[in-house]
């Protein structure tokens, strides 16, 4: 069990590029979790797959925001056309099916948009 | 929907000392899971302590415990004989019963342990 790996941990880039994170789960994990968390609050849910089958989307996730998880293992998250107020923490999380079953995060991806 | 809150931004406590920290919560589900998590500086979120709704006898990880009161909606996070590595930024949460995991958390409490 190595854990939930996020990559890249700092990413900046200017207002208007493309971004694109990707995040490995725990190799047995069906469910895999995406978070955005800006300074001082708590993770605020964006998407969530069960397998390769993403289930459910927040309105947070604008068109600009995609997200896929092939052969549900990894899972990448991009944002289009990077505007100033992306610039957050992105975690990953990821579980085996839910419930009382705790989500095992990673490090997070620090994006900030010049 | 779901809402949690923690109503106090920050704390700190003497090295053995014991703290709590308050959570409230609500949700329309009659079966939920409740969560404390914690978030030291610039590290990964990790897991302190779970409970389940419907189980009456409130959850206990080594140094810390929990005391659910489920018709008041509170979910206080007591952490006895602190500890320096204690100081962390810690999240109540909640997954309702219905649902496949999602995390509701809260905005968090700053703990800082003093030596």
């Amino acid at each position: 069990d190595t854990g939930v790996s996020q990559d890249p941990r700092h990413k900046i880039t200017k207002r208007g590029q493309n971004v694109t994170f990707r995040c490995d789960p725990i190799s047995e994990h069906n469910r895999l979790y995406w978070y955005r968390q800006t300074l001082g609050q708590g993770p605020e849910f964006l998407t969530y797959f069960q397998n390769e089958a993403q289930l459910e989307k927040s309105r947070l996730l604008s068109d600009r925001f995609s997200a896929e998880r092939p052969k549900g293992s990894f899972s990448t998250l991009e944002i289009q056309r990077t505007e100033q107020g992306d610039s957050a923490m992105y975690l990953c999380a990821s579980s085996l099916d839910g419930g009382l079953r705790p989500q095992h995060f990673g490090d997070g991806t620090r994006l900030s948009i010049l | 929907a779901q809402t949690v809150t923690q109503s106090q931004p920050e704390m700190s406590v003497q090295e053995a000392e014991t703290v709590t920290l308050s959570c409230t919560y609500d949700t329309s589900e009659n079966n939920y899971y409740l969560f404390w998590y914690k978030q030291p500086p610039s590290r990964q979120m990790i897991l302190v302590i779970r409970q389940e709704a419907y189980k009456q006898q409130n959850a206990t990880e080594n140094r810390f415990s929990v005391n659910f009161q489920k018709a008041a909606k509170s979910f206080s996070l007591k952490i006895s004989d602190s500890q320096l590595g204690d100081t962390a930024m810690y999240f109540c949460a909640l997954i309702p019963g219905t649902s496949y995991g999602k995390l509701t958390f809260g905005q968090g409490t700053i703990l800082t342990v003093h030596p």
